[in-house]
Order: C-alpha cells, then structure tokens, then sequence
C-alpha cells in the first residue's frame, strides 16, 4: 500500500508554454500533498504545500503564479509550472500522507522536465 | 525554521564494512526523523523513520539513533552491499497536524565498492 504516482514521468517543453504534473495516492486518501523541486546532486527543496479543497501554501521565493496547485480530491494534486523557461527544468517530486497517519510521508517517481 | 545538517555530503565503504550518516537539526519542537534513499532518476523511499519518544530504532541492517539534548541522529547502515549505493537524505518534522513539512538534509552520496 501507500503508493504514489506521478504522471508523466518526464516531459519536454518549448519555452514560454505551460505543462502540468499529476500527483496522484493510488491506494489511500491524502489530506495533504506537498511539491518538491530538485535540482541535480541537490537535495529536495519544498516548494508548495497541497491543501484538498482549499488553496496550496507556497514556501517563500516560490511564485504562486507561475507554480499553480490544484488539489481537487483527496487522490489527486496537479502542478503546472506556466510560461515556462529553461530555468525552470528540474526534477519535480511530489508526497502525500494518509490522513491517519499525516507524519509519513510516501513520494512519488518524479517527474523530469526540460524547457528548450 | 527548521534547518536539517548531514555529513558527510559523499562516502565510500568497501562491501561488508558499516556506513554511518550524521545529521543535525535546529527545532526543538521537531519530533519525527525520517531517512530516505534515492537511486538516480528516482523518487525518495522511506527507508527507517524514529520519532522523538526513542532513542534507537533497528530494521535488519539499518538502525538509527537519536540525541534530542544534542539535536543529533545518525543511520548506520552494516554488512553494506553495493546495492545500498545510492543518496541518502535525513529529514526533520513536526507530528502536530495533516500539514506536516518535511525539510530535508543535503544529501549523502554513498558509493558501496565491491
């Protein structure tokens, strides 16, 4: 159990273009969804956390603008990272907790995207 | 906020020897530890977690400690096996709520020669 799913696993973009990631807890509900940015040989840097039914929280520097979170149902959060830029490329990885248990968190495969 | 430490940021252990990672944090209030590993192009795996009640938590070849005087928490990892390369993150949060942050450490390469 406890497994989480991200989808796509990679994609590529032009500049200037939107594209959204779907975060989805396949065999549980989750309260809370959190998105993550990694930047090779870096660590996780937390960028927005997912609240279902209301709005995300954007840790600061994060542009709620740019990174849009929806959180519609309590399997499913999306990002989408809008006009993007090259800069923008990294590696995206989402998590969710069970609602009975919020302290585990439990990470999706990520998802790779490059802007040319 | 929370601020999570690790040294050392890459390691190399001949198979069968132990590996040890060592993390500090900065919150007090910070009562869950977990530890995940990620192999490349990959999402982390919760590997072991120990919460502030315990001081030591052991998982076959995997054991963590924590000093919550000192703010401390290692994962030793014995017997490794070159399938255990990989990154490893310690992590810090707090059980209060349905919106617990995990704010993670900087990393651990860990490199295991056959």
């Amino acid at each position: 159990g406890a497994v989480v799913s991200q989808h796509p696993s990679w994609v590529i973009c032009k500049s200037g273009t939107s594209v959204k990631i779907e975060c989805r807890s396949l065999d549980f509900q989750a309260t809370t969804m959190f998105w993550y940015r990694q930047f090779p040989k870096q660590s996780l840097m937390l960028m927005a956390t997912s609240n279902e039914g209301s709005k995300a929280t954007y840790e600061q520097g994060v542009e709620k603008d740019k990174f849009l979170i929806n959180h519609a149902s309590l399997t499913l959060s999306t990002l989408t990272v809008t006009s993007a830029h090259p800069e923008d490329s990294s590696f995206y990885i989402c998590s969710a907790g069970r609602r009975t248990d919020p302290s585990e968190q439990y990470f999706g495969p990520g998802t790779r995207l490059t802007v040319t | 906020g929370e601020n999570v430490e690790q040294h050392p940021s890459t390691l190399s252990v001949q198979e069968g020897d132990s590996a040890v990672i060592k993390c500090t944090y900065s919150d007090s209030a910070s009562n869950y530890f977990p530890w995940y590993k990620q192999e490349l192009g990959k999402g982390p795996q919760l590997i072991i977690d120990i919460r502030s009640n315990v001081g030591e938590k052991k998982d076959q070849r995997i054991a963590v400690t924590l000093n919550k005087t000192a703010k401390h928490f290692s994962l030793h990892i014995t017997e490794t096996q070159p399938e255990d390369s990989a990154v490893y993150f310690c992590a810090a949060s707090k059980i209060r709520t349905s919106y617990d942050k995990v704010i993670f450490g900087p990393g651990t390469s860990l490199s295991v020669i056959p």
